[in-house]
């Protein structure tokens, strides 16, 4: 069964610090990956998303950045948090070139970022 | 630009029915959605509409009405458990996911 992996899940950092949030998928080849953030009282806002290996398509201009190294691991990162960053990171899987159909999202458990 | 609405808290008590609405206004439709995610944790997968009408799955059930960018999550024989936010999302023309701000669900004794 595929299962996907998220740390760390929790983190505070100084503002001006850099920032790592790793993911990766088992159990499946060539999986769609998507970084999203959630903050409280709005939507899911989808940061990256990736349909393979080093393919990221940003979908938000920020001071973020994602990376696709292997096939099943999806990198967030950052050079210098804002406190603006401070939030609810998840990652999310779904299964490749499926538009059609439920095509469902399966998520991390999440990462909880706090920038002082 | 694209919209989703759902109400942003809903009180029930335990053993009663809810029903969670959702209207959209996007660019396309390709699918509604629905996503459980209790406090703290990741959102989880409960339903998918494409057609219009009533989908049952247990105690969940899902409606779509296309014509009036409507559906809504019923939850019947409500438990402890189902207190959680419920977050709506529509699949766009362009496959993209727009999601709501989610429904938070209080159960009560």
């Amino acid at each position: 069964s595929q299962t996907i992996h998220q740390w760390p899940a929790t983190l505070v950092q100084p503002v001006g610090s850099p920032l790592s949030l790793e993911c990766t998928v088992e159990g499946t080849s060539n999986p769609n990956l998507y970084w999203y953030r959630q903050a409280a009282g709005r939507g899911l806002q989808l940061l990256f998303y990736s349909v393979g290996i080093g393919q990221i398509s940003s979908e938000v201009p920020q001071n973020l950045s994602a990376s696709r190294p292997q096939d099943r691991q999806f990198i967030l990162s950052s050079k210098k948090l804002l406190l603006s960053d401070s939030g609810f990171y998840l990652c999310a899987w779904s299964a490749q070139g499926s538009n059609s159909g439920a095509n469902v999202l399966t998520f991390g458990a999440g990462s909880r970022l706090t920038v002082l | 630009g694209q919209n989703i609405d759902q109400p942003t808290e809903m009180t029930a008590t335990e053993g009663a029915i809810v029903q969670i609405n959702c209207t959209y206004q996007t660019s396309g439709f390709n699918g509604l959605f629905w996503y459980q995610q209790h406090a703290g944790e990741a959102p989880t997968f409960l339903s998918y509409n494409v057609l219009d009408g009533l989908e049952e799955k247990g105690r969940f059930s899902s409606f779509l009405s296309r014509s009036k960018g409507y559906g809504y999550l019923l939850l019947k024989e409500l438990q402890m458990k189902d207190s959680a936010s419920y977050l709506c999302a529509v699949r766009d023309s362009n496959y993209q996911l727009i999601w709501g701000a989610g429904t938070k669900l209080i159960i009560k004794p």
